[in-house]
């Protein structure tokens, strides 16, 4: 148990649609880091947040969104859906900047 | 931003030493090496982290030459349970490095 844990597990919208993907970091992680990762594909690195601030953008759309809350939580916000956005989208999470990085098990998002 | 090149995929039987190589030519001074397991539908798992010469935990062994411009993960003994993608991944944490490659599959047989 990687000590991150992300909610929910399963989901299945339709396009169009909006959804908000929710991680919690091990305790005493300050930094959350998006990925996704499509069937069969590497993991695409979305943002990282430290501390609340965001601290690095990778390849996220501009229909996706993120943001971690004081209490250092984070969610990950994706709306317009469509087909393509099918796939599981991990958080992890990091002791600093540098530390690294602990997954959850996902989250795997099903867009019919 | 240090790339990195692994083999695609690499096979093994158990009780065999593996070891997987990565190139990163364009390593900065700053950067440490890390590599990951990942099982299919699960988060990638932390299993070693160097900077320079060699690591060993309870799990594997990374070695890293004086140039850092590749490093090698070993894992001692292999089992079937080992069979998974392993990534390597170089850069710092803090900035945009933390992007990961296509990863190796290790398929171990019995």
């Amino acid at each position: 148990d990687s000590g991150v844990t992300q909610t929910p597990k399963h989901l299945i919208t339709a396009t169009g649609q909006r959804v908000t993907l929710r991680c919690s970091p091990r305790s005493g992680d300050l930094s959350v880091y998006w990925y996704q990762q499509s069937l069969d594909q590497g993991l695409q690195f979305l943002i990282q947040y430290y501390n609340g601030e965001e601290r690095a953008k990778g390849n996220i759309l501009e229909r996706f969104s993120a943001q971690q809350f004081p209490d250092l939580h984070s969610e990950l916000n994706l709306s317009s859906l469509e087909l393509g956005d099918s796939a599981l989208y991990f958080c992890a999470s990091s002791v600093d900047g540098n530390s690294p990085l602990h997954f959850g098990n996902g989250t795997r998002l099903t867009v019919t | 931003l240090a790339k990195t090149t692994q083999p695609i995929s690499m096979d093994s039987y158990e009780g065999q030493e593996v070891n997987i190589t990565c190139s990163h030519n364009n390593i900065a001074t700053n950067d440490y090496i890390t590599w990951y397991q990942q099982f299919p539908s699960q988060g990638p798992r932390f299993i070693i982290q160097g900077y320079k010469t060699k690591v060993t935990n309870e799990v594997a062994s990374l070695f890293i030459p004086a140039d850092r411009k590749s490093s090698t993960l070993s894992l001692p003994r292999v089992s079937l349970s080992d069979t998974a993608v392993y990534y390597c991944l170089v850069g710092l944490y803090n900035n945009n490095d933390m992007r990961f490659g296509a990863g190796t599959r290790l398929t171990v047989k019995p």
